[in-house]
């Protein structure tokens, strides 16, 4: 069992913004710093999205970002795309890596 | 620009020892900041981080699998191995290798990321 939490499924249209969300071992910035996110389409090998919390790889579209609120980090894809349409993981680490369960997205 | 591959059977009996290897091509294993890990997916499950290792041979694993687990690294061939023994139909997953990034300040972690990820190789485990 996870101990970050994230939504099954979130969906938006195109050209909407969503939010997926990331709750569990985020009790401060030095945490927060310690958060990742994953893309993986269907068959594919999970992709960096945003490390050390809302730091953007080279080449990932600026559509993306992280944030944090309280306890709960957040990954927002603005502009949503059909390309979008995959799943989110985050992760985080307490002594150990963790992933959160992971959040559909579906793009309608 | 760096590459992962994942090596091994993909059919592996009950009770007998899952064995994959990690070739790093495009860059070297030796001498860097990185850990490189291994994480594995069920079919049509969520992430489970197995373990990583640093150049030094410098090791740490899940805690759910360290008693099942031993990755090692050979870095003059530029590789690094994953075995877990005594393994069950619960196994049976799809089995990732990753740069794995962890940046310390003192003793503290200040952050972990993998990246880049190979393509990963399934392992089933059945008779």
């Amino acid at each position: 069992q996870s101990a970050l939490t994230q939504p099954a499924s979130v969906s938006g249209s195109p050209g909407q913004s969503i939010t997926i969300s990331c709750t569990g071992t985020i009790s401060d910035v030095e945490s927060y710093n310690l958060i990742s996110w994953y893309q993986q389409h269907p068959g594919k090998a999970p992709k960096l999205m945003i490390y050390e919390g809302s730091k953007r790889p080279s080449g990932v579209s600026n559509r993306f970002s992280g944030s944090k609120s309280g306890n709960t980090a957040s990954l927002t894809i603005s502009g949503l795309q059909a390309e979008d349409e995959a799943d989110y993981y985050c992760s985080s680490y307490a002594g150990i890596v963790l992933f959160g369960g992971g959040t559909k997205v579906t793009v309608l | 620009q760096l590459q992962l591959q994942e090596s091994g059977p993909g059919l592996v009996n009950p009770s007998e020892t899952l064995s994959l290897t990690c070739i790093v091509s495009g860059g070297s294993i030796r001498n860097t900041r990185y850990y490189w890990g291994w994480i594995r997916q069920p079919p049509g499950k969520g992430l489970e981080w197995i373990g990583s290792i640093y150049d030094s041979g410098s090791t740490y694993y899940n805690p759910s699998l360290k008693s099942r687990v031993t990755i090692s690294v050979d870095t003059s061939k530029n590789q690094f191995s994953l075995k877990l023994n005594s393994v069950t139909a619960a196994d049976t997953a799809m089995y990732y290798c990753a740069r794995h990034a962890v940046w310390v300040r003192g003793v503290t972690i200040t952050g972990t990321w993998f990246d880049p990820w190979g393509q990963g190789t399934l392992v089933t485990v059945s008779s």
